[in-house]
């Protein structure tokens, strides 16, 4: 099956710091998802962008399908950005509601 | 909205035990899935359903049944519990047939088996 790579596997930031978080993929994608899950394990959903570049406020996400990675930046951190962002792909011909999850990048913002 | 409702929360069980965890969407969406999420491993999909009556199995299925009967609901049933199956589950729903911006989760269940 299709593997997801995400890196770092940490990362730990002074409040205000920028990041970026990458996401790998070893095969053609037809949806990448990326998600927020907080201290208290709620799965937020941040973006669908299985190509292109999407904005939200002080995160944005570009994916490059052609090359198989997206990118989630986060600027101006903040502590409440803290918990683990993951991506998740499906797959042409995959049937609706089968993601992938890679195994996550665990952020702490720190004061 | 309610979103996506998922019961219990936390639930301990003793090998050889059955249980189901409840999950219930009132967005009326037609595909639902189930995941557990292990410790390092990210979310790993049980079962999912495209729709109301069909049902299909995900990358990790074994110990674990589904049914879905309602648009609403879809029930996830250990059938004799093993401590290989102490994990969060999640149950998560969209309106699109790939996942997409209205993908949303439940809460989960933290189940433990001893």
């Amino acid at each position: 099956g299709i593997q997801v790579e995400q890196s770092p596997p940490d990362l730990i930031l002074q409040e205000g710091a920028n990041s970026t978080l990458r996401c790998n993929f070893s095969d053609s994608v037809n949806n990448l998802q990326w998600f927020h899950q907080n201290p208290w394990g709620q799965l937020i959903n941040l973006f669908y962008i299985p190509s292109g570049t999407k904005q939200n406020g002080r995160l944005s996400a570009t994916t490059v399908a052609t090359e198989r990675y997206s990118l989630l930046y986060i600027s101006s951190s903040q502590t409440t950005d803290s918990g683990v962002y993951f991506c998740a792909v499906g797959i042409p011909g995959g049937t609706a509601s089968k993601l992938t999850f890679g195994t996550g990048t665990r952020l702490q913002v720190t004061l | 909205n309610a979103g996506v409702t998922q019961t219990p929360k936390f639930q301990v069980l003793k090998t050889g035990q059955s249980m189901t965890l409840q999950c219930a969407q009132d967005m009326n969406h037609e595909y639902m899935s189930w995941y557990r999420q292990d410790p390092g491993m990210g979310l790993r999909l049980i079962h999912y359903s495209v729709g109301a009556g069909i049902t299909d199995q995900g990358e990790v299925p074994n110990g674990y049944n589904v049914s879905r009967s309602t648009t609403e609901d879809f029930p996830l049933r250990l059938l004799s519990a093993a401590p290989s199956q102490t994990s969060v589950y999640f149950c998560a729903s969209s309106y699109t047939g790939f996942g997409g911006e209205g993908y949303t989760f439940g809460s989960g269940t933290r189940l433990t088996v001893v």
